[in-house]
């Protein structure tokens, strides 16, 4: 129940197109959802992150979706660029300072 | 800029070696974290620490200890290194309030021969 599962593993997408990766968690506890970026070569960095309250969070090009009667939440990345290419972590916690993390989708974005 | 230093990048250790892996902030967090990340497991909790002298286990504790003797500090120590400890170590802190946002080092690759 502590678990967050991530999905794809890992996704190709053009440049220009739209990028979706999606998370999926059991606990209802959980109150705080965000997602974090790698490049290769460096640690994870705070991208975008919700709270249960509201549906949908927009940063620039960068979209999480919340949907808390299917328990799941997702991150859109819209005119993906190149340099997005990275690793993206989703996370939960129940407002404690340990986070469940999913297991990470690499993203490639093609020129 | 903030930030959490992890004192070594890369390290080569032998099997059977005790290998320290450092770790600092200069932020003034109450919590410090450490995870390992491997391919397709993504981040797994090794260690965690909410105060000076105080710690926790997380889901892969077997093997490795920790230490915080001081608030900005947090060592991860392994007493006996095994090739199946191979990986990428990521040291993070955390203020102690909501939303206790992560900061994340770069990492140190361990490789065990």
């Amino acid at each position: 129940q502590q678990q967050v599962k991530q999905s794809p593993q890992s996704l190709i997408v053009q440049k220009g197109g739209i990028s979706i990766i999606n998370c999926a968690y059991e606990n209802t506890a959980f109150d705080y959802f965000p997602w974090y970026q790698q490049f290769p070569g460096k640690g994870p960095a705070l991208l975008i992150a919700i709270r249960p309250d509201v549906s949908e969070k927009k940063e620039g090009r960068f979209t999480i979706s919340f949907n808390k009667s299917a328990k799941q939440f997702s991150l859109h990345i819209m005119d993906s660029q190149p340099g997005d290419s990275a690793t993206y972590f989703c996370a939960a916690t129940t407002g404690t300072y340990k986070y469940i993390f999913g297991t990470g989708t690499r993203l490639k974005v093609l020129a | 800029d903030v930030k959490v230093t992890q004192s070594s990048r890369y390290l080569v250790k032998r099997t059977g070696e005790k290998v320290f892996l450092e770790c600092v902030q200069d932020m003034d967090h109450e919590n410090m974290f450490w995870y390992r990340q491997d391919p397709g497991l993504g981040l797994r909790l090794i260690y965690f620490s909410y105060d000076v002298k105080m710690k926790e286990k997380g889901d892969i504790p077997e093997g490795y200890s920790v230490s915080r003797e001081k608030k900005e500090r947090f060592s991860l120590i392994l007493e006996s290194a095994s090739t199946n400890q191979t990986s990428m170590y990521l040291c993070a802190s955390s203020s102690g309030t909501v939303p206790y946002g992560y900061t994340f080092g770069s990492g140190t690759r361990l490789t065990v021969v």
